[in-house]
């Protein structure tokens, strides 16, 4: 059964430090997609790939946070310094890029900086 | 501008009761609407597509283009129904496609 994976699945830092989060797509999916889940904004897109090129990062906030998939099996996020509003949960999608397509989800990422 | 509204952040029903969880959207194109669910400690997952037209767990969405809506609907709830659920839009743009979440209803059924 091919899932996506994350991790850590929990990361607690202090503000100024460095984060990245990791994420492994299904094999096979073109696409890969990063959001960020707040009790306030909901699910908030934060960047999506697709065949390891980023389409839309316009969601993310440039100065400190980045986005790269080193090859089909990796994609990563990027914070660097990190914020106390930072804190979230991040998660992790892929999907066969087609309008009609299921995004498949990982487990999320829970960041807490303090 | 693509975007949707889920008016509600929070829905408490008593189990057999009937439930409707508003969903807007705004897109000039041709929609694709999907409604995904996570349970606790669960990760997101697919409850149904506007395009399938099926019925997942007694869950059903039709697509009110006039209205711009696609409201998810069970006609008796049950405890198991109590999760986070989420409107998604796929917009399609040069033949790539990105989704747009709502912010989410968190549905819970009492007993």
């Amino acid at each position: 059964d091919a899932r996506v994976t994350q991790t850590p699945r929990d990361k607690v830092t202090e503000m100024g430090q460095e984060v990245t989060m990791r994420c492994q797509p299904i094999l096979g999916h073109n696409t890969v997609f990063w959001y960020r889940q707040t009790m306030m904004q909901g699910l908030e897109l934060l960047a999506y790939f697709r065949n390891r090129a980023p389409l839309d990062d316009s969601g993310m906030p440039k100065d400190r946070f980045s986005a790269e998939m080193p090859d089909a099996t990796l994609a990563t996020l990027k914070i660097q310094p990190s914020e106390p509003r930072d804190s979230a949960v991040y998660f992790c999608a892929s999907g066969l890029g087609q309008g009609g397509a299921e995004q498949f989800f990982g487990p999320g990422t829970r960041l807490t900086v303090l | 501008a693509q975007r949707v509204t889920q008016p509600e952040k929070l829905l408490s029903v008593f189990k057999g009761a009937p439930v409707e969880l508003k969903c807007n959207y705004s897109y000039s194109g041709s929609p694709e609407l999907f409604w995904y669910v996570q349970y606790s400690r669960q990760r997101l997952q697919l409850l149904l597509r506007h395009i399938s037209r099926e019925s997942i767990k007694g869950f059903t969405a039709d697509l009110n283009k006039g209205e711009t809506s696609f409201h998810l609907k069970k006609p008796f709830a049950q405890e198991e129904d109590s999760a986070m659920y989420y409107c998604a839009l796929s917009a399609g743009l040069s033949g790539t496609y990105k989704y747009i979440f709502g912010t989410g209803t968190r549905l819970k059924v009492l007993a």
